[in-house]
């Protein structure tokens, strides 16, 4: 079973600093890996997909890396309209599931 | 434009039967898997299954297997989830999301592009 884990749970960041958030999964998922961003009252918003590369429409700002097990959100100069919930997602070929990660937090310091 | 528009929020008893749908606009409704994920309150987002609306191919996750029931029409790009009876655990946000695919050598990658807004269901006595 493929268990995803992201770090931390919560981060508190002022306005126009950085924030670097980590997802792992428990095994190799090469490059298929999404990340999400959702406020609250809203549906999750598609930020980054094969691990890299930005969704239409999301600023520069949001840059995911990673392969294998290990992958990083990166969001530089936080925006107030930055302050959401993040969730990676990962699909397993076979048998052919997605799973999310329990999300982490970003919030203002 | 693309578009998933999600029927509204449902109260309901446990026991009853429940069915919600998502319609999808501005793009071929037949050829996209269409995906259910829940989101129950104050937590984070499950997984529940995928259907290709062209076939009515269907994929569920192990959690949510023989639980509930997804459905499609593609005549009217409708895509449905159903409850045969409902519990209070099953309260929640409900959304629908297109499965995007694209490749990145050397595999297909796959996430959600798009989005419904959600369907609340309240189930409770």
């Amino acid at each position: 079973e493929m268990v995803m884990t992201q770090s931390p749970a919560t981060l508190s960041v002022s306005p126009g600093e950085s924030a670097t958030l980590s997802c792992r999964a428990s095994h190799g998922v090469s490059s298929n890996l999404a990340w999400y961003q959702q406020k609250p009252g809203q549906a999750p918003r598609l930020l980054i997909y094969g691990a890299s590369t930005r969704a239409t429409g999301v600023p520069a700002r949001f840059s995911g890396s990673g392969s294998g097990t290990e992958f990083t959100l990166t969001i530089s100069s936080l925006q107030s309209e930055d302050f959401a919930v993040y969730y990676c997602q990962q699909f397993n070929k076979w048998p052919p599931i997605f799973t999310f990660g329990p999300g982490t937090k970003v919030d203002i310091k | 434009e693309v578009q998933l528009e999600q029927s509204g929020a449902e109260v309901k008893k446990p026991g009853e039967s429940l069915k919600i749908s998502c319609k999808g606009s501005g793009y071929d409704f037949a050829t996209s898997w269409i995906g259910w994920v829940r989101q129950m309150p104050g937590k984070g987002l499950e997984w529940m299954g995928l259907i290709y609306p062209g076939d009515s191919d269907t994929t569920y996750s192990p959690s949510f297997q023989g639980q509930v029931t997804i459905s499609a029409d593609k005549s009217i790009n409708t895509a449905y989830l159903q409850w045969g009876s409902l519990k209070a655990s099953d309260t929640a946000i409900y959304y629908c999301a297109r499965r995007g695919a694209v490749v990145i050598e050397p595999d297909f990658v796959y996430y959600f592009d798009y989005w419904g807004q959600g369907t609340l269901v309240n189930v409770s006595s």
